[in-house]
């Protein structure tokens, strides 16, 4: 079983929705993930935030909107998505820091796909 | 600049051969070193990971990986495939803050 936990598992929206994926992890990790994945490719990374607060955003379009409630929960809100944004949306999480080389542990994705 | 490449996008052994899948790395400062599995419809999971003092470094499921400096290499090795090793393989290089560096992926097939 995996101990980030993302929902919901499947998600298809139109492209006027608005829904939310959510990530939960309860390993005390203080750094956590977004990352797109398109089939047969590897992870593209989207944001990170540490300790609660927005560390990396990779130019990602502002139809994706993060969010950090608390040290265990992370958020991302979709908006006015386009067919290409149709992908597995994996999170992540481990201990932040430098170089401290730990390891990161996904969750087992949403896949969403956009009408 | 760093980057890792896997050397073949594809790679088929049959059930109870060798599993061999190379990773080569580029890293201007000693590098730290992953390798991830994902099975379909799953996220990625540690296999083993490189970080100082050992240069063979066992994973989970029987899996090894050994870091040679000299060759700027860390190939994932197992000596006996099985039906359930079939899946996609990640060699990935911490960059010593947020960001992981992946390699395109090895599909590995187990044949019967």
């Amino acid at each position: 079983d995996t101990e980030v936990t993302q929902t919901p598992k499947h998600l298809v929206m139109g492209m006027t929705n608005k829904k939310s994926l959510k990530c939960e992890q309860h390993m005390g990790h203080r750094a956590m993930y977004w990352y797109k994945q398109k089939a047969k490719k590897p992870p593209e990374l989207m944001f990170v935030y540490s300790y609660e607060k927005l560390s990396i955003n990779e130019s990602v379009p502002s139809r994706f909107s993060p969010e950090c409630p608390n040290s265990s929960l992370l958020n991302l809100h979709l908006h006015a998505l386009q067919p290409e944004d149709s992908a597995l949306y994996l999170c992540a999480s481990s201990q932040p820091g430098q170089g401290n080389n730990q390891p990161q542990h996904f969750g087992d994705g949403t896949r969403l796909s956009i009408l | 600049a760093q980057s890792v490449t896997q050397l073949g996008s594809h790679v088929s052994v049959s059930e109870g051969a060798l599993v061999l899948l190379r990773c080569n790395y580029s890293s201007s400062v000693p590098p730290y070193l992953f390798w991830y599995v994902q099975y379909p419809n799953q996220g990625l999971q540690l296999l083993l990971k490189y970080t100082t003092g050992a240069t063979l470094v066992k994973g989970i499921n029987g899996f090894e990986a050994e870091f040679k400096k000299s060759e700027t290499s860390f190939h994932l090795t197992k000596p006996s495939a099985h039906m359930s090793d079939a899946a996609e393989y990640f060699c990935a290089l911490d960059t010593g803050g947020f960001k992981t560096i992946f390699g395109a992926g090895t599909r590995l097939f187990v044949k019967a």
